[in-house]
């Protein structure tokens, strides 16, 4: 089975703008997570979408959101970047039927830069 | 909440050495404990998880054991090599409430050298 796949891989934006970040599980796949990983706060997770709503989130503001398509695929959107928003954005799918219990597949990330 | 502490690194061992890295873990409940590796300019990997009290997960010569008692879950390889050098992260996924969502420590960097 192919892997997670995160589309861009790098990115390089302008404080302001906004950006979205594409995600594809592995098929078969209905759980996807979204995580951010900075030098400075570690890898905090953003929020999971299984079958295309919203299942978990954590704590950011909402200038972050996603969306999960019916084949699984998961946007993540951040509007008015900051340069704080500089990170690697890691996504993670998961079959999603035994919540906890499952391990997460993670994808290379994308790396997104805000000058 | 949820929190996972692991021990600082980087940490530096001659190849065939132990290795230890310690992590110790608050949650309500009895989460699922894992540990995933990370090598340079690379996602995370799974190396090995344990869902139950004295479980131990072992992958590639890596080890770790549940340890409700303490709330621990240390990870311990008898024999490193140079290729195990990479950053390795102690996490957690409660099993209450549905769906997934990891907490995870700071990592801990092992350089192994020849």
């Amino acid at each position: 089975k192919a892997g997670v796949t995160q589309t861009p891989r790098y990115l390089i934006k302008t404080r302001g703008q906004q950006v979205t970040l594409s995600c594809s599980p592995i098929s078969g796949h209905r759980s996807v997570s979204w995580y951010q990983q900075t030098p400075g706060q570690g890898l905090q997770f953003l929020f999971e979408y299984f079958s295309e709503t919203q299942r978990n989130k954590g704590n950011f503001p909402g200038r972050f959101s996603g969306r999960q398509f019916s084949n699984s695929r998961s946007e993540m959107n951040v509007s008015t970047l900051e340069l704080g928003d500089s990170a690697l954005y890691l996504c993670a799918s998961s079959p999603g039927l035994a919540g906890g219990l499952e391990t997460q597949y993670f994808g290379p990330g994308t790396r997104l830069l805000v000058l | 909440g949820d929190s996972v502490t692991q021990m600082e690194g980087p940490v530096t061992l001659s190849e065939e050495a132990f290795l230890t890295i310690n992590c110790t873990y608050t949650a309500t409940g009895y989460p699922s404990l894992f540990w995933y590796v990370q090598y340079p300019g690379e996602g995370l990997q799974l190396l090995l998880k344990a869902t139950k009290a004295d479980d131990k997960g072992s992958n590639k010569g890596f080890e770790a054991t549940y340890r409700k008692e303490t709330t621990s879950f240390h990870l311990e390889k008898g024999s490193v090599q140079v290729s195990d050098s990479a950053v390795y992260f102690c996490a957690l996924s409660p099993r209450a409430g549905g769906g997934n969502k990891l907490t995870f420590g700071t990592g801990t960097q092992l350089k192994v050298e020849l």
